[in-house]
């Protein structure tokens, strides 16, 4: 079975500083990883997308993730810190099959301080 | 514009009362998939469809019905609501293809009392 932990339910950064987001995953196969964002009282939208073509995948917003395969892992990552960016973070890994389902990690809730 | 709706947003209802949460969507979309999410548990699934008529299990199906009669609509029942199912739910829909980007729904936050 596969499953996604996320490493911190809670960073805290400031304004204009570094986020980084950790996503480590199992899985058997080679997976499709994903981020995808919820602000308050919204649904959730994708910020990005490795489904096994660039390991340095863009997405949204400034955001980008590295898969890497040796480690397992899907990092999320912005330069820079924007207080628009405060919301909850799901790293999520498809594998395939019969079933397209989306096997989420408990989230990380990101705040930006001023 | 491309979207998943849920109705109802909100709802509150009371232990053994039946319920229908909607969903649909308008992007032709043959997958879709009920989560729910909990504090600490993330989203985990419930049922899903793949067509018009094919559903199934997910993760945690107990307590709750689908069913898809139209490929645009994918509604969840719960036939006799529990306090164990007040949750945020989530619709969500794609294309069938291994790594497409599922859409999901604004959410319907349920309490079941």
């Amino acid at each position: 079975a596969q499953s996604v932990t996320q490493l911190g339910s809670h960073v805290s950064v400031s304004e204009g500083a570094l986020v980084l987001l950790r996503c480590n995953y199992s899985s058997s196969v080679p997976p499709y990883l994903f981020w995808y964002v919820q602000y308050p009282n919204q649904g959730l939208q994708l910020l990005l997308k490795y489904t096994s073509a660039a390991t340095l995948v863009k997405g949204i917003n400034g955001f980008e993730a590295e898969f890497k395969k040796s480690e397992t892992s899907f990092h999320l990552t912005k330069p820079s810190a924007h207080m628009s960016d405060a919301a909850e973070y799901f790293c999520a890994v498809s594998r395939g099959g019969s079933n397209y389902k989306l096997t989420f990690g408990k989230g990380t809730l990101l705040t930006v301080n001023p | 514009e491309a979207q998943v709706t849920q109705n109802p947003r909100y709802l509150i209802t009371v232990t053994g009362k039946k319920l229908t949460v909607t969903c649909s969507q308008n992007m032709n979309h043959e997958y879709m998939s009920w989560y729910r999410q909990d504090p600490g548990l993330g989203l985990r699934q419930i049922y899903y469809s793949m067509n018009v008529e094919v559903t199934d299990k997910g993760d945690v199906p107990e307590g709750y019905k689908v069913s898809r009669k139209e490929k645009r609509n994918f509604p969840l029942i719960l036939e006799s609501p529990s306090p164990n199912q007040t949750s945020l739910y989530f619709c969500a829909s794609s294309f069938i293809q291994q790594g497409n980007e599922q859409f999901f729904g604004p959410g319907t936050r349920l309490t079941v009392l």
